[in-house]
């Protein structure tokens, strides 16, 4: 069963524009950490970030920020304003305490456009 | 160089010979893993490593073997290579210091093709 569930597979908007990149979990465990990783078109997989299920305060990272919900299961990722070098795949991934060997469980990606 | 490296970065072979796909880091992490990229699929653990001499499989082990003698070094072995194993691998590895699991860094990847 998918443990993470990116329901959008691509996403294509207009320089400056928001857009909200959502990320659903599924687990049975009280204590995991969830992660962010961006794939550019280059190829490369760059960590972005981690947040562990104790910690629901949000997090802002200049135009990056991140909505961690516990009661819904949802870790979003949102972009402020936009930019063509922003264009790549974004992964949310789960890493269960029960999980022998601290793998990550990624979802399938979500692919964001961003078009002058 | 520092960081997590990966050999070749790109390969061609043929079905059924056997090829070994490198990773190697610098910075003494513990934890290290095999993971395949396919469209469709996401990134899927092939295999891990929590130290020196101690493997297990992940999610998709077969067709492939591991070893890891030294804590830098963890090598992908593809036995006798098949076409479905035509992907793009990436390596990773993290720390675990008192329970604090860590993010888990990639390598740049090999892009494998079977024939």
């Amino acid at each position: 069963a998918q443990k993470v569930t990116q329901a959008q597979t691509e996403i294509s908007v207009v320089e400056k524009e928001d857009v909200t990149l959502d990320c659903v979990y599924e687990t049975r465990d009280t204590t995991y950490y969830l992660f962010w990783y961006k794939q550019p078109p280059s190829g490369e997989l760059v960590f972005l970030i981690r947040r562990n299920s104790f910690d629901e305060q949000n997090e802002i990272s200049g135009r990056y920020s991140w909505n961690f919900q516990k009661s819904t299961s949802s870790f979003n990722f949102t972009i402020t304003a936009s930019q063509v070098v922003d264009s790549a795949v974004y992964f949310c991934a789960l890493r269960e305490y029960s999980n022998s060997g601290y793998a990550l469980n990624f979802g399938k990606g979500t692919s964001l456009l961003v078009t002058p | 160089d520092a960081g997590i490296t990966q050999s070749p970065r790109y390969k061609i072979t043929e079905t059924g010979r056997q090829v070994t796909l490198m990773c190697h880091q610098t910075w003494s992490h513990s934890y290290m893993f095999w993971y395949r990229q396919d469209l469709g699929h996401g990134l899927r653990l092939i295999y891990y490593s929590a130290a020196a001499d101690i493997t297990d499989k992940g999610e998709v082990p077969d067709g492939y073997v591991v070893s890891r003698s030294k804590t830098e070094n963890f090598p992908l072995t593809l036995e006798s290579a098949t076409r479905s194993q035509t992907s793009v691998y990436f390596c990773a590895s993290s720390d675990v210091v008192s329970g604090t699991y860590y993010e888990q860094y990639f390598g740049p990847g090999t892009r494998l093709t079977v024939t």
